[in-house]
């Protein structure tokens, strides 16, 4: 079965800073790898994804993301953090059959100090 | 933004009453899916559903059936709803799962329906 580990529940940056968000995945064979923000109150809105090819993946709002195989991992990053970043974001697999049933990974939640 | 709407939006209903949930959508995407949102477990698939007539249990089905007559509905339903099944419900659609095959499998996910079962 497949399974996502955030195991940042919550982070907080100062505004300017750099963010790197953590997940881990567990899947055995290639996987699908999104990752969502959500706003308060809102629904999803997808960041990025990976399905293959280059391990960098570049998403909406300046973020990305790099797949390391070697290491389960595909962590969301930016270089310098904006106080509207403030929100939660999910890291998800994708099972390559079956219908791309998502598991999601339990969230971090993302708290900028100005 | 893709055209999902969910209805009701909130709602606040007895233990051991039905609830039906409404998911609507005006893209013609095949693939649909409800997930639940609880604090400490993210979303968690409940049904999910590869066209009409066709659907199929997700991680936490348990208490919850779905139908799915038409293309741009899906329905949600606790037959008897019990306090743990307060949550916050997302409905989602997918255009394809053929990602080799040049589809899109990104989900877009509807603005979720607040139930509180008291």
């Amino acid at each position: 079965a497949q399974s996502v580990t955030q195991p940042d529940i919550h982070i907080t940056v100062s505004e300017g800073a750099s963010l790197e968000l953590r997940c881990n995945y567990s899947y055995g064979a290639t996987p699908y790898l999104f990752w969502y923000v959500q706003s308060p109150g809102q629904g999803l809105q997808l960041l990025l994804k990976y399905f293959s090819g280059d391990t960098l993946v570049q998403g909406i709002k300046g973020f990305e993301a790099e797949f390391k195989r070697s290491q389960s991992s595909f962590n969301l990053r930016k270089p310098s953090v904006h106080w509207s970043d403030a929100a939660e974001y999910f890291c998800a697999v994708g099972a390559t059959g079956g219908g791309n049933k998502l598991t999601f990974g339990t969230g971090t939640q993302l708290k900028v100090e100005l | 933004d893709a055209g999902i709407t969910q209805s009701p939006r909130h709602k606040v209903t007895e233990t051991g009453t039905p609830v039906t949930l409404r998911c609507h959508q005006t893209e013609n995407h095949r693939y649909m899916y409800w997930y639940r949102q609880d604090p400490g477990h993210g979303l968690r698939l409940i049904h999910y559903s590869y066209g009409v007539k066709d659907t199929d249990k997700g991680e936490v089905s348990d208490g919850y059936s779905v139908s799915r007559s038409k293309t741009e509905d899906f329905l949600l339903t606790l037959e008897s709803a019990t306090s743990s099944q307060t949550s916050v419900y997302f409905c989602a659609i997918s255009e394809s799962v053929m990602v080799l095959a040049g589809g899109n499998n990104e989900q877009f996910f509807g603005p979720g329906t607040r139930l509180t079962v008291l």
